[in-house]
């Protein structure tokens, strides 16, 4: 099993601050993708990275792709109340179907 | 916006029943899929369906589970003989392209067993 290991495991931050997540594993991963789950729902696709060393921004999210493939960052800026949740990111190895998740980072927001 | 629809919400049943998990992916959507979270732990993988056939499965997904799509909508999730062990939030979720790529996940049934 290709283990993720995802920091912090909680963060509570105030409005306006800025943070980042991680991902990292001694695996290489044919992609890696971030999602949202919020209490009660399914995860969310946020965004997938393919190629090592990619950024992908989307909105005040910035993903970062590590270059041997096996980590990734998320970054928000100015975070806010709405960003609240719980971030997971998810490996995919060269074959198979299956994705792998990590524990994920619990996110608060506070005004 | 099309999304992955999963009946019922919550399913409580008693330890030794069989219950069935029920899933309607979204219509274009080739690959299906079955994970589980137990309470404080991470979601994990059971079985991906391609085909009319399952392409894969963890070792969790043992005889006791199975997957079936009756029909063109509807994609099932059946458990046997329920254990304890069982309960825990199981997420469908449906892509459209090759393997596990833009995965969607509906909401979850959280199934209980006592």
């Amino acid at each position: 099993t290709q283990l993720l290991e995802q920091s912090p495991q909680f963060l509570s931050i105030q409005e306006g601050e800025n943070l980042t997540v991680y991902c990292n594993s001694s695996s290489v991963f044919s992609s890696l993708q971030w999602y949202r789950q919020e209490p009660g729902e399914g995860p969310v696709l946020l965004v997938t990275v393919v190629t090592g060393g990619e950024v992908k921004k989307l909105k005040r999210l910035t993903f970062q792709f590590g270059d041997a493939r096996k980590d990734s960052s998320l970054h928000i800026t100015a975070a806010q109340p709405g960003d609240t949740g719980l971030y997971l990111c998810a490996g995919a190895g060269f074959s198979g179907y299956a994705l792998n998740f990590g524990k994920g980072t619990s996110l608060l927001v506070t005004p | 916006e099309p999304e992955v629809t999963q009946t019922p919400s919550h399913q409580v049943t008693q330890m030794g029943q069989e219950v069935i998990l029920r899933c309607v992916p979204i219509s274009n959507h080739l690959y299906f899929y079955w994970y589980r979270q137990i309470l404080g732990q991470k979601v994990e993988f059971l079985v991906s369906f391609y085909n009319n056939e399952i392409s894969e499965k963890s070792e969790i997904f043992d005889d006791q589970f199975s997957v079936e799509r009756p029909d063109g909508s509807n994609f099932t999730l059946k458990i046997r003989s329920t254990k304890l062990e069982d309960s825990a939030m199981y997420f469908c979720a449906s892509s459209e392209g090759l393997r596990n790529e833009k995965l969607f996940f509906g909401s979850g049934t959280q199934l209980s067993v006592l």
